[in-house]
């Protein structure tokens, strides 16, 4: 599976956008994107998956470059409880995800 | 939907004895369900494959014979930690596929796991 590189931090005002970035220069054909988010001491949320095309649901946003080398997680109006570590992982569908270090994403008031 | 269960939600038990989790998918069939364990201050790291029916698949440097996974129906799979040790102390977390509805990944609200 391909590798992801995520910022190891990122902070964001309440109500503002939160835009996470994610490297994945190694992503072949059939891999999708996926992003989950972990509050402490939970298990991982499910936030979106693409696999080139931009996708959009009721959390967030996801905008996949037109190489599919990089893509960005968009928090339209981040809160204070959107606090929590995003991880970014490649991977074909419906095989095991490795999980990456993530961003933690502290947002502000 | 695509809601998963775990049982118990933290456990403490004494050194050289075995602990069981279970894992549930409580509103779809998972016929894929996959353990992790997470350290302190860590990223998740996954443990063993487990499929419906069959024998789970193991993760290099995992012990198989001391992390007993068993899924034997298409909602619940389970995995017992076999003569605890305190390095065994972690918080275990699993995800089931819901194969019918996309095959996502769905995870649970994981197990803190403390060995005395």
């Amino acid at each position: 599976d391909a590798k992801t590189t995520q910022p190891p931090s990122m902070d964001c005002a309440e109500g503002r956008a939160a835009n996470l970035p994610c490297n994945h220069s190694t992503i072949s054909g059939n891999e999708y994107v996926y992003w989950y988010r972990q509050i402490h001491s939970q298990g991982p949320q499910y936030i979106i998956h693409g696999l080139k095309n931009n996708e959009t649901n009721e959390m967030a946003s996801l905008i996949i470059t037109e190489d599919r080398k990089s893509s960005t997680l968009i928090l339209p109006h981040a809160t204070l409880r959107d606090t929590a570590v995003y991880y970014c992982i490649v991977g074909r569908r419906g095989n095991k995800l490795v999980f990456g270090a993530g961003t933690i994403l502290r947002v502000k008031s | 939907g695509a809601v998963v269960s775990q049982h118990p939600s933290w456990v403490i038990c004494k050194s050289g004895t075995s602990v069981k989790i279970e894992c549930r998918s409580l509103d779809f069939q998972a016929t894929t369900m996959f353990w992790y364990r997470q350290f302190p201050k860590q990223s998740l790291m996954l443990m063993a494959t487990s499929n419906e029916g069959s024998k789970a698949t193991y993760e290099q440097g995992v012990e198989k014979d001391k992390f007993l996974i068993n899924h034997a129906s298409l909602t619940l799979s389970t995995l017992t930690v076999t003569s605890a040790h305190p390095e065994d102390s972690s918080f275990y977390i699993c995800s089931a596929l819901t194969g019918d509805r996309g095959y996502e990944q769905y995870f649970g609200p994981g197990t803190r796991l403390t060995v005395t």
